[in-house]
């Protein structure tokens, strides 16, 4: 069964708004998960880890203020684009590790219009 | 120069084929190595995991390593349309799937 949730799958919004991706742990806790970004035909690219009951850790290049991470509960993580831009029209993935193995969530597709 | 190469392709084979994906990259740190299968707007999903070079085996799938080439492969036998997806290479230094260092993915179509 599946391990991480992702919602939503996909997301249409205006210029300038904020937009809300949770990413939830459906079978342990998890004390960091990571956020993604996917531009097509591109790699994954770290954002972002989002550590339980501190602040996130962000990769050089990413506007903490921008992507703001939230990682209340050992279960959620939720990444919210302010302001957004038709430029941070992307795939977001998040990703949960247990041992060695790494679960992705289902992805978001997010389009700023 | 990036840590990982990998074809961007598009690829795309008849049904029944044999497919060859490759990866190749330039950090000898790494050890673990992973193929991701992402169908599109989905997550990346784990296919195969390797550690150190050699090969492993898992129905259709085959993965290789080649340390000393820093070359990994991933083979498809009697490739099927459902595997038409993209295919991501993976590797970390670690051991741990935190530090992963992903390749930009193969796109594959499988015709009938």
């Amino acid at each position: 069964g599946a391990v991480v949730s992702q919602h939503p799958s996909w997301v249409i919004c205006k210029s300038g708004t904020s937009v809300k991706i949770e990413c939830r742990s459906l079978d342990f806790q998890a004390t960091t998960m990571f956020w993604y970004r996917q531009f097509p035909k591109q790699s994954l690219m770290l954002m972002a880890t989002s550590n339980e009951g501190s602040k996130a850790t962000y990769e050089q290049g990413v506007e903490k203020d921008k992507f703001l991470i939230n990682h209340a509960s050992l279960t959620l993580s939720t990444l919210t684009v302010t302001s957004a831009h038709p430029e941070d029209s992307s795939f977001y993935i998040c990703k949960l590790d247990r041992d060695t193995e790494a679960f992705f969530g289902q992805g978001t597709r997010l389009t700023v219009v | 120069q990036k840590e990982v190469e990998q074809d961007p392709g598009p690829l795309s084979v008849p049904e029944g084929a044999i497919v060859s994906l490759n990866c190749t990259y330039s950090n000898s740190a790494f050890q673990y190595f992973m193929w991701y299968r992402q169908y599109s707007r989905k997550g990346p999903e784990l296919l195969m995991y390797t550690y150190s070079s050699g090969n492993k085996e898992d129905g259709r799938f085959t993965a290789q390593v080649d340390k000393s080439s820093k070359y990994i492969s991933l083979f498809i036998r009697d490739s099927q349309p459902s595997d038409s997806a993209t295919y991501l290479c993976a590797m970390s230094s670690s051991g741990s799937a935190r530090q992963l260092t992903f390749g930009s993915g193969t796109q594959l179509t499988v015709l009938p």
